[in-house]
């Protein structure tokens, strides 16, 4: 099983809120990524998990945060949505630092009003 | 910093016919980058269509090719003859010599297949 889940798949958020997101995988995989798509735009990483050590981006270090209480979960969480949070996020695993070959989700599209 | 451009946002490709999808990288890290085409299919999520991390090789997978050209700094994706079940958003990417979990993508190229 390659599956890559997460939750929930559609998101409502008011700006000032917490948001949480959710991804699952049972390939039991040491890596899992957290991307952000937004239209027209590349997808791009915000942090990834190399087994229990978080590796965030340096231009979106304060804006997000991630916990992964096991080997199988990962979220992603965003104190204090704003309006340009509004995107796609992507989840993805991979064994090791994978080498480029990840796995992804079907994305949780989040909407910021 | 590095970098991958695909310029088409969107290619319309008649069934049977032959696809390029262009796609050029920028790599400032000493060494050279691999190179990847991932695809997503309608309501799918986004999967590994083929890898290269030689330069000067091809990758193949159903039917696609694509040749790392370090000169030209290219990787372009081609099929022969193409089915409607390609009709997907392509994505060209890489990952730097310094940090190989660190996926660059580009911002995708979608194929439309005309029956």
């Amino acid at each position: 099983d390659t599956t890559v889940k997460q939750n929930p798949r559609y998101k409502l958020a008011r700006v000032g809120k917490p948001v949480n997101l959710i991804c699952s995988q049972t390939m039991n995989h040491d890596t899992m990524y957290w991307y952000q798509k937004k239209p027209n735009q590349a997808p791009k990483l915000l942090l990834f998990y190399y087994d229990k050590i978080l590796n965030r981006e340096a231009d979106t270090f304060e804006k997000f945060q991630s916990s992964r209480p096991n080997n199988s979960f990962c979220s992603l969480y965003i104190g204090s949505a704003g309006l340009e949070y509004s995107a796609m996020y992507l989840c993805a695993s991979s064994r090791g630092l994978g080498g480029g070959e990840q796995y992804f989700g079907p994305g949780t599209r989040l909407t910021v009003l | 910093g590095d970098s991958v451009t695909q310029t088409e946002g969107q290619v319309t490709v008649s069934e049977s016919k032959s696809l390029i999808i262009n796609c050029t990288y920028s790599a400032t890290s000493i060494g050279y980058p691999n190179l990847f085409w991932y695809v997503r299919y309608p309501g799918e999520g986004l999967q590994l269509l083929l890898k290269v991390i030689t330069a000067g090789q091809k990758g193949s997978s159903r039917g696609f090719e694509a040749t790392y050209n370090k000169e030209a700094t290219s990787f372009h994706l081609q099929k022969a003859s193409v089915q409607e079940s390609d009709s997907a958003v392509y994505y060209c990417a890489l990952t730097p010599n310094y940090n190989q979990g660190k996926l660059i993508f580009g911002q995708g190229t979608k194929l439309s297949i005309k029956p």
